[in-house]
């Protein structure tokens, strides 16, 4: 149990163009779902923080109009990089927080890999 | 949330126990220790997570000190697809947020 899907795996963009990335609790349903990025060779940084039906709360220095998050339900999210540039690709990972009786557990999907040209 | 230390890297010879050490000075008593582990190019894995008594699961064990300042995730039996990127991250019951620090890369050697 407690899986989480990210759909695309890969993308391949071009500069300018947006790309929208799907978190999906497949088992579970999510209290909270959060989006980070992971550079090369560098440790998974939060971006955000989204409950459902709710507006993303971002951390400092990401810019919510350029990655966009919707939160429809309580089992799907998805980030929207916006004019997505070269400097944007990057490995990009949800998770899902499930709430279990003791402290909240999170699980994440395999992560998506943008690239922009 | 209390920060966390850990060696950037170490090698364990396939078979034996993987001992992953993990300070976390400044804990305060309502903080729990959480493990998670990255394959390259994959999402984080959860393993293991304790407050005060040491755990066990079918993955790995937790060994917090008595003072709850260090503590140590044991691998048993080491394999090469523990070959990683180990991260000890301490967190607020309560708080949903996991804050990764850079981790120990554990390379499993034939």
């Amino acid at each position: 149990g407690a899986v989480v899907s990210q759909h695309p795996s890969w993308v391949i963009c071009k500069s300018g163009t947006s790309v929208k990335i799907e978190c999906r609790s497949l088992d579970f349903q999510a209290t909270t779902m959060f989006w980070y990025r992971q550079f090369p060779k560098q440790s998974l940084m939060l971006m955000a923080t989204s409950n459902e039906g709710s507006k993303a709360t971002y951390e400092q220095g990401v810019e919510k109009d350029k990655f966009l998050i919707n939160h429809a339900s309580l089992t799907l999210s998805t980030l929207t990089v916006t004019s997505a540039h070269p400097e944007d690709s990057s490995f990009y990972i949800c998770s899902a927080s499930l709430l279990a009786g003791g402290p909240l557990e999170q699980f994440f999907g395999p992560g998506t890999r943008l690239t922009v040209l | 949330d209390a920060k966390t230390t850990q060696p950037t890297s170490m090698d364990c010879a396939e078979g034996r126990a993987a001992n992953l050490p993990c300070n976390h000075s400044t804990i305060s008593g309502n903080e729990y220790v959480y493990w998670y582990r990255q394959i390259h190019s994959q999402g984080p894995q959860y393993i293991i997570h304790g407050l005060k008594n040491n755990e066990t699961n079918e993955m790995a064990s937790l060994i917090i000190t008595e003072d709850r300042k260090s503590s140590t995730l044991i691998l048993p039996h080491a394999t090469l697809r523990d070959t990683a990127v180990y991260y000890c991250i301490v967190r607020n019951f309560g708080n949903e947020k996991l804050t990764f620090g850079t981790g120990t890369r554990l390379t499993i050697i034939p």
